[in-house]
């Protein structure tokens, strides 16, 4: 049974470009939620999809948008880098109100 | 204010010791609440739910007052494996349904 799977591991990008993360589902789940992990900091909630629609969103800007799959995969996507965006971005899955797990996580650096 | 605050730690504890950790929160719509452990550069993996009555799992105990909006985490018998940051987690009803609310976590070392 795969557990939350994420890609790429790294990636390393520059100020002002777009990157797409992504991320699969443990078997079974249907929700995903999208966290930034600053170095020194707690998960910072995104948002939140269900049925292919966000349902739930923090306090991110715009720059930050997402989709999920009818496979209940999902892209977080970001346009416009600022350096500030380097982090490490989890990806969580849940069924119902059960647990959630994480992925690996994906470690953007912006230069 | 952070909506979930933690103590600042780090905390450094020899082997076999006791050591407690707190968290308080502020959103009084607060139905739900965990700890997640983390390991160096990995993801955050569910410890214990936290229950009203109070729970225990081996070592650890979690604690819930609601009235004070307050958490905490007791390990007894500090294995070096406990060594990792610990993470308060709080899950809201209503408008922020779904939405999960971590502290920054507070780091544990435990020294042979």
């Amino acid at each position: 049974d795969a557990g939350v799977t994420q890609s790429p591991t790294h990636l390393i990008k520059t100020r002002g470009q777009q990157v797409t993360l992504r991320c699969s589902p443990k078997s079974g789940h249907d929700t995903v939620s999208w966290y930034q992990q600053a170095l020194g900091q707690g998960p910072q909630f995104i948002f939140q999809y269900y049925e292919e629609e966000e349902r739930q969103r923090g306090n991110f800007p715009d720059r930050f948008s997402g989709h999920q799959f009818p496979n209940y995969s999902s892209e977080l996507n970001v346009n416009a880098l600022l350096l500030g965006d380097s982090a490490l971005y989890l990806c969580a899955s849940e069924r119902g109100e059960e647990t959630q797990y994480f992925g690996p996580g994906t470690r953007l650096l912006v230069l | 204010r952070k909506e979930v605050e933690q103590d600042p730690g780090p905390f450094n504890v020899p082997e076999g010791a006791t050591v407690a950790f707190n968290c308080t929160y502020s959103n009084s719509a607060s139905q739900s609440f965990f700890w997640y452990r983390q390991d160096c550069r990995k993801e955050p993996k569910l410890l214990m739910s936290v229950y009203s009555s109070g729970n225990e799992d081996g070592r650890f105990t979690a604690q819930l007052n609601r009235a004070s909006q307050y958490i905490s985490l007791l390990i007894r018998d500090s294995k070096l494996s406990d060594s990792a940051t610990y993470l308060c987690v709080v899950n809201s009803l209503g408008t922020n349904a779904g939405k999960s609310t971590f502290g920054d976590g507070t780091t544990l070392t435990v020294k042979p």
